[in-house]
C-alpha cells in the first residue's frame, strides 16, 4: 500500500461546477497535511494547509481532514478552467515531521 | 517577496560528468529541502537542513549524491558521475522552521545524455 494515494484522473469537470479531489494516508501519525497545485512544466505550488480535524476555507477552495478515517480532500467551488492542473496531496511523515510524502497527483480538467 | 531560486533552470550533462545545482531559499526560512521529480516516480524527498544542525540525508539515492548548505541559506546539490537514471527535476523547497509549509522554487531540469 502507498503511504499517499491519490486518483491520477484525470476528473474533468465543467465550468462552476465543484470539483472534489481526494487523499488517502497510511501514517495515522502523521500531523500535517498540504494541497499544492502544479501545472504542466512548472513547480509546485503551495494552496492549502491543514493541521485539525474539519473544514478549512480559503477562498474557493476547502481542505477538508478527517484523521480517524486517514482522508483529506480538496473542494474547488465555481471551477475555472484555469484550474486544469495536477493537484498533490502530501503529508508529513511518522519518522519525522519535517518530511513530505507525496502523492502521484489527480489531474483535473475543468471544461469551458 | 522573493521566493526560491535555482539555478540552472536546465542542465544537460554526458554521462559520467559531474553537476552542481543551487538553490537559495526565501529570506528568513531556516529550513531548506531537497525534492527530486521524475517520470513514474513522482516527488520524492532527498535531503533536509535545518539551521546549525546536522542535515537528514535519508533520502538521498546513492553516495554520488551530496549537497551543502553555506551559512545556513544557499545551497548546492552536487552529483558526481552523472547516469541517465538522474535524470529529472531537482526541486529545492523552503520552510519558516521545520514543520511549518514548505514552498518550492522553479526547478532544475537535469537531462545525463
Amino acid at each position: 500500500q502507498k503511504e499517499v494515494e491519490q486518483n491520477s484522473g484525470p476528473l474533468s469537470v465543467p465550468e462552476g461546477a465543484i470539483a472534489s479531489l481526494n487523499c488517502t494516508y497510511s501514517d495515522r501519525g502523521s500531523q500535517s497535511f498540504f494541497w499544492y497545485r502544479q501545472y504542466s512544466g512548472k513547480s509546485p505550488e503551495l494552496i492549502m494547509f491543514i493541521y485539525s480535524n474539519g473544514d478549512k476555507e480559503d477562498g474557493r477552495f476547502t481542505a477538508q481532514l478527517n484523521k480517524a478515517s486517514q482522508y483529506v480532500s480538496l473542494l474547488i467551488r465555481d471551477s475555472q478552467p484555469s484550474d486544469s492542473a495536477t493537484y498533490l496531496c502530501a503529508v508529513n511523515g511518522m519518522d519525522s515531521s519535517y518530511k513530505l510524502i507525496f502523492g502521484s497527483g489527480t489531474r483535473l480538467l475543468v471544461r469551458p | 517577496g522573493a521566493g526560491v531560486s535555482q539555478s540552472p533552470s536546465n542542465k544537460v550533462t554526458e554521462k559520467g560528468k559531474d553537476v552542481e545545482l543551487r538553490c537559495d531559499p526565501i529570506s528568513g526560512h531556516t529550513a531548506l529541502y531537497w525534492y527530486r521529480q521524475s517520470l513514474g516516480q513522482g516527488l520524492e524527498f532527498l535531503i533536509y537542513f535545518q539551521g546549525n544542525s546536522a542535515p537528514d540525508k535519508s533520502g538521498l539515492p546513492s553516495d554520488r549524491f551530496s549537497a551543502e548548505r553555506t551559512g545556513g541559506s544557499v545551497s548546492t546539490l552536487t552529483i558526481q558521475r552523472t547516469q541517465q537514471e538522474d535524470s529529472a527535476v531537482y526541486l529545492c523547497a523552503s520552510s519558516l522552521e521545520a514543520e511549518f509549509e514548505q514552498y518550492f522554487g522553479p526547478g532544475t531540469r537535469l537531462t545525463v545524455t
